[in-house]
């Protein structure tokens, strides 16, 4: 079955490390997106990609890169991780056709010490 | 620009009665409007979506949601509900394609027993 999935789950660094978290769906959508959750402040978009070498900056990009070689992969980096920066985050996928709908992955639960 | 409103944190709702969820949003114009469940430690999960047609949209376990333009609102509903419908429920809008996601709060509901 398709499925999306994110590595690590969960993640300790420490502040001014570079972090990479990886997103990897079999869906072949040509929409990701990466999200943040936080207490108080719900789902917000980070980074965004149409399509292989589309990026686009979302509502709290600064700090965060990503790139996209490929469909089936958005990794998301931390350039030099804040302790601001722990939190959940998730990937998602929609095909951006028929399909309207997002599908998530598990999340990935980082914290910077 | 995009919004979503859901105007209650919390909803409390006794096993068995009817439960509903409130969501309002804005969108200049035609309106992509979606429900997702996220239960402790997990991604979110996709329940329903109103793309065009009947106003009364039917989705996973149950629930069901109606859209009111005039009201600009689209708030989910079960007729019974059941415990292992807790959980915290996010309402999104989307202007085309499911690109531009944008996402509610959250709502937490808690079914008692």
């Amino acid at each position: 079955d398709a499925e999306i999935t994110q590595s690590p789950r969960h993640k300790i660094t420490e502040t001014g490390r570079q972090v990479t978290l990886a997103c990897h769906q079999t869906w072949n959508h040509n929409n990701m997106f990466w999200y943040r959750q936080d207490l108080g402040h719900g789902l917000r978009l980070i980074h965004y990609s149409y399509g292989v070498q589309d990026t686009n900056k979302g509502e709290v990009s600064d700090g965060y890169s990503v790139s996209r070689s490929n469909t089936e992969d958005l990794p998301l980096t931390l350039e030099s991780a804040a302790s601001s920066q722990t939190s959940v985050y998730f990937c998602a996928s929609s095909d951006g056709g028929r399909v309207y709908e997002q599908y998530f992955g598990p999340g990935t639960r980082l914290t910077v010490t | 620009a995009q919004s979503v409103a859901q105007p209650e944190d919390q909803v409390n709702v006794a096993e068995g009665n009817p439960l509903t969820v409130k969501c309002t949003y804005s969108v200049s114009g035609n309106p992509y409007l979606f429900w997702y469940v996220q239960y402790p430690n997990r991604g979110l999960q996709f329940l329903l979506k109103y793309i065009t047609g009947d106003n009364l949209v039917k989705g996973s376990y149950g629930f069901e949601a109606e859209f009111n333009k005039s009201q600009t609102s689209f708030h989910l509903k079960k007729p019974s509900a059941l415990v292992s419908d807790s959980a915290l429920y996010f309402c999104a809008v989307s202007d085309n394609y499911g690109q531009n996601f944008v996402f509610g709060p959250g709502t937490r509901l808690s079914v008692l027993p």
